[in-house]
């Protein structure tokens, strides 16, 4: 079944560590985003990708990091610059070639600084 | 003002009856519009989008947009206890990205 496989589910890190968080889909989509959701609050871009090779920043970028190596696979890393990097982590995709809003989510990641 | 406003909830009705969801919006440029549901703990899914004023029907939702008040809407009818979850509003403001309301908690009552 073709889908977004985000790892790990769960995730705890020390503070001052980066941590690197899986999204990977076989959906043959072109368009990648990541997306962070803390308790009460929308959703909010952290940063997406249209193509391979290429990345954009979205509202909250900083202290986050990512790479589009494959058209498979968009990992977002959190580095100790993310002051309150504690939320919900959610990568998704689109299909469209015009990008109209219509996007396929992963199950997330959930990340806890200890 | 919040580019996309949504009442946090949570608002209950009972089984069987139409449960109705609004959100506005602040940006009068905004192209298209997407309701997305979200169950406790897992990620959200697409169940609605519309892109022209009006009504659009899909099963037992209704998605309603009016581009002169900047207001959408989605009505729930025959309303199931297996609604009961947080509802996103979501606009495509033109610029290659979402942004997303807060969510609107629904509970649905057997």
């Amino acid at each position: 079944d073709g889908g977004i496989t985000q790892s790990p589910k769960y995730l705890f890190r020390k503070e001052g560590q980066n941590v690197t968080l899986s999204c990977e889909q076989n959906l043959n989509h072109d368009a990648m985003y990541w997306y962070r959701q803390d308790p009460g609050q929308g959703l909010r871009l952290i940063y997406y990708s249209q193509i391979v090779n290429d990345f954009q920043k979205g509202d909250i970028a900083e202290g986050y990091s990512v790479s589009r190596e494959k058209k498979e696979s968009f990992p977002l890393t959190v580095t100790s610059a993310q002051k309150n990097p504690t939320a919900f982590y959610l990568c998704a995709s689109s299909s469209k070639d015009r990008f109209t809003g219509e996007l396929f989510f992963g199950e997330g990641s959930r990340l806890t600084v200890l | 003002q919040k580019e996309v406003e949504q009442n946090s909830g949570p608002l209950s009705v009972p089984e069987g009856a139409i449960a109705s969801l609004n959100c506005t919006y602040s940006d009068r440029g905004s192209q298209s519009f997407f309701w997305y549901r979200q169950y406790s703990g897992k990620s959200p899914e697409l169940i609605m989008s519309i892109y022209s004023n009006g009504d659009k029907e899909d099963g037992r939702f209704t998605a309603q947009l009016n581009k002169a008040s900047q207001y959408v809407s989605l009505l729930i009818r025959d309303s199931q206890p297996s609604d009961s979850a947080t509802y996103l509003c979501a606009v495509n403001t033109g610029f290659q990205k979402l942004v997303f309301g807060t969510g609107t908690r629904l509970l649905v009552s057997p």
